[in-house]
């Protein structure tokens, strides 16, 4: 079975540090991992996506994630924050085995708050 | 091209009540899915319809049955709304089961 764990509820930065917020995860083939960002009162927003290639993968509005096969990691991380960056932000995850199993799984949601 | 739409954006209902939520995408996309949040809880997948004229069960469907009406659209019925149903939904869509997911704004519903 197929898990993600966001091991912080919050996160706090300060405007113009750099910030990451944490994503371990669980399947038993290769993973496809997303990142989604939520606003308030809004919908998901996809960020960015490991599917295979390289282990850093670039998103939207500047944010990035380093994929670590041995550490069972995908961390998302931007160099410099800006407050209008605080959000929800969601890990997910896709098992593509076995094959014909389409769930996406989420974790639980980091809450980041960049103060000015 | 608005996306996913989802209609109603609230509803308030009595237990027992019954009530279609709708969703629409425009993206000519394969896959659709229908996701609750609760707060603490992640989005959990309620039922999902991975192309036209299939569907299947996620993690929580009790209680719950859709239709994929067409490419296009997918909805959400609830037969007999309880307390537990208590929740914002959201629909989304893919161009497949692969890749990303597109959210709609979602449904803020209560039941009373």
């Amino acid at each position: 079975a197929q898990s993600v764990a966001q091991p912080e509820d919050q996160v706090n930065v300060a405007e113009g540090n750099p910030l990451t917020v944490k994503c371990t995860y669980s399947v038993s083939g290769n993973p496809y991992l997303f990142w989604y960002v939520q606003y308030p009162n809004r919908g998901l927003q996809f960020l960015l996506k490991y599917i295979t290639g390289d282990n850093l993968v670039k998103g939207s509005y500047g944010f990035e994630a380093e994929f670590n096969k041995s550490q069972t990691s995908f961390h998302l991380k931007k160099p410099s924050a800006l407050v209008s960056d605080s959000a929800l932000y969601f890990c997910a995850v896709r098992d593509p085995l076995p094959a014909g199993s389409y769930q996406l799984t989420f974790g639980k949601g980091t809450k980041l708050s960049v103060i000015p | 091209n608005a996306g996913v739409t989802q209609t109603p954006k609230f509803q308030v209902l009595k237990t027992g009540q019954s009530m279609t939520l709708q969703c629409a995408q425009d993206m000519n996309h394969n896959s659709m899915y229908w996701y609750r949040q609760d707060p603490g809880m992640g989005l959990r997948l309620i039922y999902y319809s991975a192309s036209e004229g299939t569907t299947d069960k996620g993690e929580v469907p009790n209680g719950y049955n859709v239709s994929r009406l067409n490419k296009r659209e997918f909805s959400l019925r609830l037969e007999s709304a309880a307390p537990s149903q208590t929740s914002v939904y959201f629909c989304a869509s893919s161009h497949s089961t692969s890749y990303e997911q597109y959210f709609g704004p979602g449904t803020r519903l209560t039941v009373t």
